[in-house]
């Protein structure tokens, strides 16, 4: 099956405290992103890559760090996180201007 | 670049109604304009999608018209049924953009029993 897989689903932590959410896809897609969604504020792009070892900042990439050392997975890494990234986080894929598969989504909250 | 406006922010009409939602886009020349849906708690998922070389393409009771002078596009769907409820997003792409979709804000659509 076709799919955007992201774990965990649910965390829970502390200020400062490293965290990695993973996103894998099993679709063999070029394109993949990090989204951050808060109310009222719809989607926001924060990196994609276009390929292994190729990647960029979107609108608010900020306090955030990626990598993309294989084709399936684009882990989404928060060094320091901090009470502002809390947020629901959903990683998507695609190929050129196609759709984009999105994962089920992370709902981070940082105390 | 490249903005997308949204509106309206919500939208409420009665079942069997239509709904219409309206973007506006200000690149020229993006030429890729998908509609993403999302119901509650769950991922956004593709509905439809037009590109630069055809104004309107339907699927059952969705529709979207492309007007490339105005650079708007709209999204219609028509006999509302309470499934619909949900936030509905669009955004615009570009060949050159490397993937990269612009997005609208979102609306909520409430279709009211």
């Amino acid at each position: 099956e076709a799919q955007v897989t992201q774990n965990p689903r649910y965390l829970i932590t502390v200020t400062g405290k490293k965290l990695t959410v993973t996103c894998s896809q099993n679709m063999n897609h070029e394109y993949m992103s990090w989204y951050r969604q808060d109310p009222g504020l719809g989607l926001r792009q924060i990196y994609y890559s276009m390929n292994v070892e190729v990647t960029d900042k979107g609108d608010v990439p900020e306090g955030y760090k990626v990598s993309r050392k294989e084709k399936r997975n684009f882990p989404l890494i928060l060094e320091s996180p901090s009470p502002n990234q809390t947020s629901l986080y959903f990683c998507a894929s695609s190929s050129h201007l196609y759709e984009q598969y999105f994962g089920p989504g992370t709902r981070l909250t940082v105390t | 670049g490249e903005n997308v406006e949204q509106h309206p922010s919500t939208l409420s009409v009665q079942e069997g109604d239509s709904a219409v939602i309206k973007c506006t886009y200000s690149d020229s020349a993006s030429n890729y304009f998908p509609w993403y849906k999302q119901e509650l708690g769950k991922r956004p998922q593709l509905i439809i999608d037009i590109r630069s070389n055809v104004g309107e393409k339907k699927d059952q009771r969705i529709a979207v018209t492309l007007n490339k002078t105005a650079k708007h596009f709209s999204l219609h769907i028509t006999e509302t049924q309470p499934e619909d409820s949900a936030v509905y997003f669009c955004a615009a792409s570009r060949w050159d953009s490397n993937y990269q979709l612009i997005w609208g804000a979102g609306t909520k659509l409430i279709i009211k029993p």
